[in-house]
């Protein structure tokens, strides 16, 4: 079955400091990722395509096949990156999009 | 325009008025797609039009009507709703129903009394 798995509800760093979400997903198929940044009251964004391989906000993703894990990174944080972040899996089967249960990521100064 | 929008922002009903959701898209996406989102929670898919046909339904309880008039405007029509479907209802948009980006509206915050 497909799934996405986002293990950490809560992530809370220092500003400056590296942040690492974590997203794993399990799919037969090949696997279309995306990054998805919801800030408060505002609408979702996307933030990262896998195949675009574009750093957006300072933030990357790698796609690991072996692991099927889709990591987002960012090497120093900053306090306006707070916000609610989802990994989604795309079923290729009518775009049903597929979303983890969320990383609530929250830089202090 | 490069957006999704969506009317209204908010929304007060009791459970038994009917009222209708809006979603409009100039993008020139031909898939378009409702979802639900509770406090702290996911999106979760509900209807997926695809070239303004209905392609998937995700078993969504039939107080929920969606409807597509054209490939740029997309409704949801809500009767006799309970107080557990107050949510966000979110609407998005693609090029296409696979393999391509969707794009979110604002959402319309549903309250149902």
């Amino acid at each position: 079955a497909q799934r996405v798995t986002q293990p950490e509800k809560l992530l809370s760093v220092f500003k400056g400091a590296p942040v690492e979400l974590k997203c794993n997903y399990s799919y037969s198929g090949s696997p279309e990722l995306f990054w998805y940044v919801q800030y408060s009251r505002q609408r979702l964004q996307l933030l990262l395509r896998h195949i675009s391989r574009e750093s957006i906000k300072g933030f990357t993703a790698d796609l690991n096949k072996g692991e099927t894990s889709f990591h987002l990174k960012k090497p120093f944080a900053q306090e306006e990156d707070s916000a609610m972040y989802y990994c989604a899996l795309l079923y290729n089967q009518g775009g049903k999009l597929i979303f983890g249960q969320g990383t609530e990521l929250s830089v202090k100064p | 325009d490069t957006e999704v929008t969506q009317t209204p922002k908010h929304l007060v009903m009791g459970m038994t008025n009917k009222k209708s959701l809006k979603c409009e898209q100039h993008m020139g996406h031909r898939a378009m797609y409702w979802y639900k989102q509770k406090a702290k929670k996911p999106p979760e898919l509900m209807f997926v039009y695809s070239y303004e046909k209905l392609s998937i339904n995700e078993s969504v309880p039939s107080r929920f009507s969606p409807e597509c008039p054209n490939s740029s405007l997309l409704n949801l029509h809500l009767h006799a709703l309970q107080p557990e479907d107050s949510a966000l209802y979110l609407c998005a948009s693609s090029q296409a129903s696979s393999r391509e980006t969707q794009y979110f509206g604002p959402g319309t915050r549903l309250l149902v009394l």
